[in-house]
């Protein structure tokens, strides 16, 4: 099972808006409906911020957004903070009743 | 409050096996799988396998398929995962992270727990 495609680094300015995509297949991505979102900085436990797609867990800022359009899901941060900068990664169920995450977008905040 | 919390760090000759151990409190132990995974220094979090700790049942990732068993204790609430025939490129962190059944996401993690592999 291949890692999911991220791009390796995205930033923006305070108060703008990034999307990282994260593109896989139709083995993972593309066939559940179950990609998660986890942000994490270096030294600390991930920590989940989209499930299913587009699903917040209570406590999460409503800046974070999760969509999905076919093999590609996207995750949105709107006005960006500095608090915000750390690595996300994707992560979706695949065949075989396994899971692949993604290969990791490091957030800067200029 | 719910929390995992894992072993402490660990260094190892090459060939040599590591288990590290994820206890869990805060909740009911059997009513969410736990799964691992490792980040090796510079990359990206990797996918190692899963345990069913109502069941013991587990299922692992091709990758380490012959080389990795996870285990389990109810009476202590806590699960094993043990790695043999270590080589350099295992030195990582290794999280245990909480599924509820079939929910398809981990919620909460554990701190952590660097393996370091050196002759």
């Amino acid at each position: 099972q291949s890692a999911l495609t991220q791009p390796a680094s995205v930033s923006g300015s305070p108060g703008q808006s990034i999307t990282i995509s994260c593109t896989g297949t139709s083995s993972d991505v593309g066939r559940y409906n179950v990609v998660s979102w986890y942000q994490h900085n270096p030294g600390k436990a991930p920590k989940l911020m989209i499930y299913e797609g587009s699903k917040r867990p209570s406590g999460v800022s409503n800046r974070f957004s999760g969509s999905k359009s076919g093999n590609t899901a996207s995750l949105t941060i709107s006005g960006l903070q500095a608090e915000d900068e750390a690595d996300y990664y994707c992560c979706s169920y695949a065949v075989s009743n396994t899971y692949v995450f993604g290969t990791g977008t490091k957030v800067t905040v200029l | 409050q719910v929390q995992l919390v894992q072993s402490g760090a660990e260094v190892k000759k090459p060939g040599a096996s590591v288990k590290v151990s994820c206890k869990a409190s805060g909740y009911t132990f059997i009513s969410y799988f736990i799964h691992w995974v490792r980040q090796a220094p510079g990359q990206g979090l990797e996918y190692m396998g899963i345990i069913n700790p109502s069941a013991g049942n587990t299922n692992y990732a091709q990758k380490f398929q012959g080389r990795v068993t996870m285990t389990r204790d109810t009476s202590t609430s806590t699960v094993n995962m043990e790695l043999s025939s270590l080589s350099s490129d295992d030195t990582a962190v290794y999280y245990c992270a909480r599924e509820l059944e079939r929910t398809f996401y981990f919620d909460y993690w554990g701190q952590g727990t660097l393996v370091t592999v050196s002759s």
